[in-house]
């Protein structure tokens, strides 16, 4: 298996509810990514996360809280979230930087 | 800070015509430099990853070149096929942070 799958798809989310991203890989790569991409900009870093630990938080609101319950697993938790948030979600994986990223197609996130 | 830029934003060319785009990034801290491919409703696909100064790849019609030293590489599409069409991003890499260029958008018209 040489994917990373991500769900939903696509995502229409009130402000006051709480939803999850959800991305699943299983070619042993150590580290996982979320990235957010908003219409003709480039991909933004949030979160990175090594061997399943949190390595890197770009500073992102507490709103979105990620989580890794084991190394095939990346959550992006969402809460409270604000209409500028609708974005596309991307998530990655990749053994180390020198290798490659693989991406998955992303959710496509609409807060109304 | 990583600040990755790519040149020209979108390109129109006709069949058969070859093509290639910039990317600049800044020569200290470099770890290695990504391209990718990306389709619209697609994932983003790797193409190349460069870490060395002089390196150069191919894949098919597709290759890339690398200067560490002035923070600069070469894409470059020989004979482009209206296939082609596609987001091309660069993204340089400092250990575990990738960033990524605002991407060139290459049209191929048959």
């Amino acid at each position: 298996d040489t994917e990373v799958t991500q769900t939903p798809k696509h995502l229409v989310m009130g402000m006051t509810n709480k939803k999850s991203l959800k991305c699943e890989q299983h070619m042993g790569h150590r580290a996982m990514y979320w990235y957010k991409q908003k219409a003709k900009k480039p991909p933004e870093l949030m979160f990175v996360y090594s061997y399943e630990k949190l390595s890197i938080n770009e500073s992102v609101p507490s709103r979105f809280s990620p989580e890794c319950p084991n190394s095939s697993l990346l959550n992006l938790h969402l809460h409270a979230l604000q209409p500028e948030d609708s974005a596309l979600y991307l998530c990655a994986s990749s053994q180390a930087s020198q290798y490659g990223y693989t991406f998955g197609s992303g959710t496509r996130l609409t807060v109304v | 800070i990583l600040n990755v830029e790519q040149s020209p934003q979108s390109l129109h060319v006709q069949e058969g015509d070859s093509t290639n785009f910039t990317c600049s990034f800044p020569s200290s801290n470099f770890y290695a430099l990504h391209w990718y491919r990306w389709e619209t409703a697609k994932s983003p696909e790797a193409l190349f990853v460069m870490t060395l100064n002089g390196d150069e790849k191919k894949k098919g019609r597709i290759s890339a070149t690398l200067n560490t030293k002035e923070g600069y590489s070469y894409l470059y599409i020989k004979g482009s096929q209206p296939e082609d069409s596609a987001t091309y991003l660069c993204a340089a890499s400092h250990t575990d942070k990738l960033i990524f260029g605002t991407g060139t958008r290459l049209q191929v018209f048959p």
